[in-house]
């Protein structure tokens, strides 16, 4: 059972590149969730998922696109990466009503330059 | 979405008791209060979460006012490990998002 995993663990981009961050559970959880954390603040959920085909958007959702085709993954994409999108990344899930609450991965730090 | 309030920090001897305080005013009826504390470099991690009656688990208590206005979490014996960042966060009934403060940095002294 390896719980919430994320790829990669780092990743450096340039201004303009694209990339997927992966997230990947084997808890059947339905709920996902993507955050994004900036340095010396707390997280903030850009975007969330009550199931497979099912997406909404959180608080900071600009340059982001999700999709869930599958119960276990939940991918991110950062369509055109910006500096301001240095932060690290964290995807987390949960079962429907979160008895024991949501299962954050390690995160993924990344770094546009 | 309704907001919580949280102290910055707090200082706690080791092996004593930890009460972190959070406010939330606006809370609504259906809004559940969730506990997650954040270990340094590391992913949150769940701690606790209750809706009206007081909760316990093997890592702490959630005391929540009578009015829902405001709840502490109370570590019984902190310990070295147990510092980490503290959040406080209210979610609607479905559970399905969460908004995170700025949360309680907590440091345990020995």
């Amino acid at each position: 059972n390896a719980g919430v995993t994320q790829t990669p663990k780092f990743q450096v981009l340039k201004t303009g590149q694209s990339m997927t961050l992966q997230c990947a559970q084997d808890m059947n959880h339905e709920y996902m969730s993507w955050y994004r954390q900036d340095p010396g603040m707390g997280l903030r959920l850009i975007h969330y998922s009550v199931g497979a085909g099912i997406t909404d958007q959180g608080e900071v959702p600009n340059g982001y696109n999700v999709s869930r085709s599958t119960t276990e993954d939940f991918p991110l994409r950062l369509l055109s990466a910006a500096p301001s999108q240095t932060s690290v990344y964290f995807c987390a899930s949960s079962e429907d009503r979160g008895n024991y609450g949501y299962t954050f991965g390690s995160g993924t730090r990344l770094t546009v330059v | 979405d309704a907001k919580t309030t949280q102290p910055n920090s707090m200082e706690s001897n080791e092996e004593e008791p930890v009460h972190l305080p959070c406010n939330h005013s606006t809370i609504s009826g259906t809004d559940y209060i969730h506990w997650y504390r954040q270990l340094p470099s590391q992913g949150p991690e769940y701690v606790i979460h209750g809706l009206t009656s007081n909760v316990n688990n093997r890592m702490a208590s959630l005391a929540i006012a009578e009015d829902r206005k405001s709840s502490t979490l109370i570590l019984h014996r902190a310990t070295l490990r147990d510092a980490a960042v503290y959040y406080c966060i209210l979610s609607p009934y479905n559970f399905n998002k969460f908004y995170f403060g700025s949360g309680t940095k907590l440091n345990v002294k020995p």
